[in-house]
Formats: C-alpha cells, sequence, structure tokens
C-alpha cells in the first residue's frame, strides 16, 4: 500500500553521513515527501518534510531529485542514537492517509 | 510535559476482556489519531478526530471505538478482545490535518492471551 519504495537495511560508520534513499515515482505535483524514524520501543519521530526544494534542519537535510521521483535522507554526522527504522511517507493533501512502509532499518556501527 | 502521552504503557489480558487506552496531548492540537503497529511492523492508521469528530475510519472491527471527550484527548475502547488485537497502539496528533507533522505517543503494548 505504500507509495515509496526503501531499502530494507543500510549500515553506516559512526560519524560518517548517512545517505538513505526512497523512491516515489509516482508522486504527483502536491504531494509532500515526509520522513519519520522510530526508535525501537518509541513512538515515531518526525525528522524533516519536502515539496521540491531541499531541505535542512537540525537533524538531517533532504534532496529531492528534481523530477520528484526520489529522494534522499542525509544524516550527516551519524550517531548511535541514530540507529532507527526510517520511514519515507508521499502525502497528497490535507485528508491524505499516511501510510507506513517497511521502512529502512539503519544500523550504526562504532 | 510529555507532548503526547498513553496510558498505560503495557496492558495484558485475556480474550474477551474489554479494555480502553487513554491519549492526551498538550500540543493544543485540532487533530489526533490512532495508529496499530503489528508484529511486522507496518503502522496503519484507524481513525482521525478532527476537533471531537471522526474524520477517518479505516477498516476496523466495530469492536473497537474512539471516543474523543475533548481535543485534547482521544480514547481508544475495545470490546471483546482478540488474539490478533495483540500489538502496539499509537496515538498521535498534528496541528490540522495529515500534511502537519505528526508527534506520537510512546505506544501501548497490548498482549490479548
Amino acid at each position: 500500500d505504500a507509495k515509496t519504495t526503501q531499502p530494507t537495511s543500510m549500515d553506516c560508520a559512526e560519524g560518517r553521513a548517512a545517505n538513505l534513499p526512497c523512491n516515489h515515482s509516482t508522486i504527483s505535483g502536491n504531494e509532500y515527501v515526509y520522513w519519520y524514524r522510530q526508535i525501537h520501543s518509541q513512538g515515531p519521530q518526525y525528522i524533516i518534510h519536502g515539496l521540491k526544494n531541499n531541505e535542512t534542519n537540525e537533524m538531517a537535510s533532504l534532496i529531492i531529485t528534481e523530477d520528484r521521483k526520489s529522494s534522499t535522507l542525509i544524516l550527516p554526522h551519524a550517531t548511535l542514537r541514530d540507529t532507527a527504522v526510517y520511514y519515507c511517507i508521499v502525502l497528497m493533501n490535507r485528508d491524505d492517509k499516511i501510510i507506513f512502509g517497511k521502512g529502512t532499518r539503519l544500523h550504526i556501527l562504532p | 510535559d510529555t507532548a503526547v502521552s498513553q496510558t498505560p504503557k503495557y496492558l495484558v489480558t485475556q480474550m474477551g476482556n474489554d479494555k480502553s487506552i487513554k491519549c492526551e496531548q498538550n500540543l493544543g492540537h485540532d487533530t489526533m489519531y490512532w495508529y496499530k503497529q503489528d508484529s511486522k511492523k507496518f503502522l496503519k492508521i484507524m481513525f482521525s478526530y478532527n476537533n471531537k469528530e471522526l474524520i477517518i475510519n479505516e477498516t476496523v472491527p466495530n469492536r473497537f471505538s474512539p471516543k474523543s471527550p475533548d481535543k485534547a484527548h482521544l480514547n481508544l475502547h475495545i470490546n471483546s478482545l482478540e488474539l490478533g488485537d495483540s500489538a502496539v497502539y499509537f496515538c498521535a496528533s498534528s496541528q490540522a490535518g495529515y500534511q502537519e507533522t505528526q508527534y506520537f505517543g510512546p505506544g501501548t503494548r497490548l498482549l490479548v492471551l
């Protein structure tokens, strides 16, 4: 049901940048790309979202391709606390439903 | 000063019982949600309330009944619990609709025996 495709898992060395890809080839012009993460035994946590421009906040950067069919979440300096499942979600409009897919399980290696 | 809180955190009960999970948000948000995360970790929307009114009701058995006494609270009551109801239930809230950032509670782990 999810409109996005993500790798099942990824590893990243502590201190390095973690780049998490997401494909959303059927995205339409008014759909936003959202990223959430879920650390073990906790509720999902919002990270960042964007429409077509690249975005950056204190947690991460979001790079959206010009055709908007894919995006990359970048955690610039990954720490062990960034180990989590990362969900990429597209939302069409105000009344659309969030559908969380399987996400990417990111392992940060010491 | 937890933004979205749920009680209880853990709930173990027998089949056929009726139980409730409470959710409160102190963010002043207008919209609240209930999600179910199953054993395969899929997170699915169950209900959404905006200003105490139901706006989304997914294909959920009618044994599940949400109740919103005010816009800061959205409780989930489950009748005649079944084994398949075992899951983690998350409450969330947002300022308005889905395009707003959602803030999730810590989850309630329900185990039906």
